[in-house]
C-alpha cells in the first residue's frame, strides 16, 4: 500500500532563510512523486513532480526537491523564503496507478 | 485553457439528505478525480473516472457515487449524509490519468452537515 508522511505539522522560517519541508513515502513499485500547495479556501496547484532521472527537480516559484530513494524521502526547498510562501504544502505519491495518495500537509509560515 | 470548476462553492444540508456536487474538467482532460479534505488533513482520493468509467475507488463507502459525462465533466453523489461527510470535496482532472500525471484542482465545495 503507498503511503506519504509529513513528520511537521508546521514550518516557521524567517524571510530570505532557506526553508525545508519534509516528507516520506513507501510505495511498492517506482515512485512518482509530487508537491501541491494549497492557499486557503482554494484548490490544490501542482508545484513539482519526480518522475525518474535527475534527483533534484525544480518546480514552480524557485522550489525544489530532492528525491532520495535509499531514505524514501522528497523533501520541498527553497533557497530563500518569501513571506508569499505562506500556505499549505501537500506531498503525494503514486506508484503509476489510479490513486494518487497525499500527506496530511505542513503549513509553513514565514515571518517577514 | 479553461481550468477546473466545481459548483456549489458552499453547501448545507441536514443529515440523512442527498447532495450533488458538479466538476468540470480543464480543456482537453478525460479523467477526473474526487478527493474529500477534512479540516487538517490531506485530501482522500473517492474515485477516479477515465472516459464515462469508474477507473478505480478509495475506502469510501457505496453510498459515495459518481458520475462522468460524454463532454467529461462529472458529478459526486452522496446520500444519507453523517456529520462525518462534512469536508472540502475537490475535484482534480488530468490529461490520460497516465503514469506520472499532474492533478488540476478545482477550488473545491465545502459541505456542510448538520
Amino acid at each position: 500500500a503507498q503511503s506519504v508522511a509529513q513528520p511537521e505539522d508546521q514550518v516557521n522560517v524567517a524571510e530570505g532563510n532557506p526553508l525545508t519541508v519534509k516528507c516520506t513515502y513507501s510505495v511498492s513499485g517506482n515512485p512518482y512523486l509530487f508537491w501541491y500547495v494549497q492557499y486557503p479556501n482554494r484548490g490544490l496547484q501542482f508545484l513539482l513532480k519526480y518522475i525518474t532521472g535527475d534527483n533534484l527537480v525544480k518546480g514552480s516559484y524557485g522550489f525544489e526537491a530532492e528525491f532520495n530513494k535509499s531514505q524514501t524521502s522528497f523533501h520541498l526547498k527553497k533557497p530563500s523564503a518569501l513571506v508569499s510562501d505562506s500556505a499549505l504544502y501537500f506531498c503525494a505519491v503514486t506508484d503509476g496507478g489510479f490513486k494518487t495518495i497525499f500527506g496530511a500537509g505542513t503549513r509553513l509560515f514565514v515571518k517577514a | 485553457e479553461t481550468g477546473v470548476t466545481q459548483s456549489p462553492t458552499h453547501l448545507i444540508k441536514t443529515r440523512g439528505q442527498q447532495v450533488t456536487l458538479r466538476c468540470s474538467s480543464q480543456s482537453g482532460h478525460n479523467t477526473v478525480s474526487w478527493y474529500q479534505q477534512a479540516l487538517g488533513q490531506g485530501p482522500q482520493f473517492i474515485f477516479q473516472y477515465y472516459r464515462e468509467e469508474e477507473n478505480g475507488r478509495g475506502n469510501f463507502p457505496p453510498r459515495f457515487s459518481g458520475l462522468q459525462f460524454p463532454n467529461y465533466s462529472s458529478e459526486l453523489n452522496v446520500n444519507a449524509l453523517e456529520l462525518d461527510d462534512s469536508a472540502l470535496y475537490l475535484c482534480a482532472s488530468s490529461g490520460t490519468g497516465g503514469v506520472g500525471e499532474k492533478l488540476f484542482f478545482g477550488s473545491g465545495t465545502q459541505l456542510s452537515v448538520l
